[in-house]
């Protein structure tokens, strides 16, 4: 299986704030990364697919981007809603794995 | 809107069996691939299980294999998951998601998820 590490586990930030988070893969994806967002008690919401690839309705404010095994997803300028915990996730073989998370919190 | 409602969920013992449904809304539900998607508490997300269109293709997580059953009845817009022998470890949120790939293969991610139901395997 293709293993998957976030980086930072956690990080805090402000309002306004621009935040960086990475996603390594054991081996490479092509593009085949995707990043969700979920806040406590909610489902995971899709973000960004095919690496850099905004889906509809998601804020311009986030952006990914990479190729291989290096990925990153950046938010331009966190907002209040923003604060959650982002996974990433390879689509590239079987079985999709996922990073272990990486929460976003509140300085 | 596109829509996924998960059921089923309860508190079980272990060795018992449940069965999970999802009712799907909103889209042509028997043109995409469905997934299963858990996720113990305080922990990260896990892939389960994956149907296609037609229930012709399914492929399964190693931790579940021999155990999990996905099905899904089209004519009722429903994606099932049978849990048979479960064990502690298998105490999770439970989430269906669909597959945005509607050509009859997998993207292997998930564009919609329901709000999940809880499963807790207790001794």
């Amino acid at each position: 299986d293709i293993q998957m590490t976030q980086s930072p586990s956690s990080v805090s930030a402000s309002v306004g704030d621009r935040v960086t988070i990475t996603c390594r893969a054991s081996q490479g994806l092509s593009t085949w990364l995707v990043w969700y967002q979920q806040k406590p008690g909610k489902a995971p919401k899709l973000l960004i697919y095919a690496a850099s690839s905004l889906q509809s309705g998601v804020p311009s404010r986030f952006s990914g981007s990479g190729s291989g095994t290096d990925f990153t997803l950046t938010i331009s300028s966190l907002q209040p809603e923003d604060f959650a915990t982002y996974y990433c996730q390879q689509a590239n073989s079987f079985p999709p794995t996922f990073g272990q998370g990486t929460k976003l919190e509140i300085k | 809107q596109v829509q996924l409602v998960e059921s089923g969920g309860g508190v079980v013992q272990t060795g018992r069996s449940l069965r999970l449904s999802c009712a799907a809304s909103g889209f042509t539900f028997s043109s995409y691939g469905m997934h299963w998607v858990r996720q113990a508490p305080g922990k990260g997300l896990e892939w389960v299980a994956v149907i296609s269109y037609d229930g012709s293709e399914i492929y399964y997580a190693d931790s579940v294999k021999g155990r999990f059953t996905i099905s899904r009845d089209n004519s009722k817009n429903t994606l099932y998951l049978q849990m048979s022998s479960l064990r502690a470890e298998d105490t999770a949120v439970y989430y269906c998601a669909k597959d945005p790939s509607g050509s009859g293969d997998f993207y292997f991610y998930m564009d919609v998820w329901g709000k999940g139901t809880t499963v807790t395997v207790s001794s």
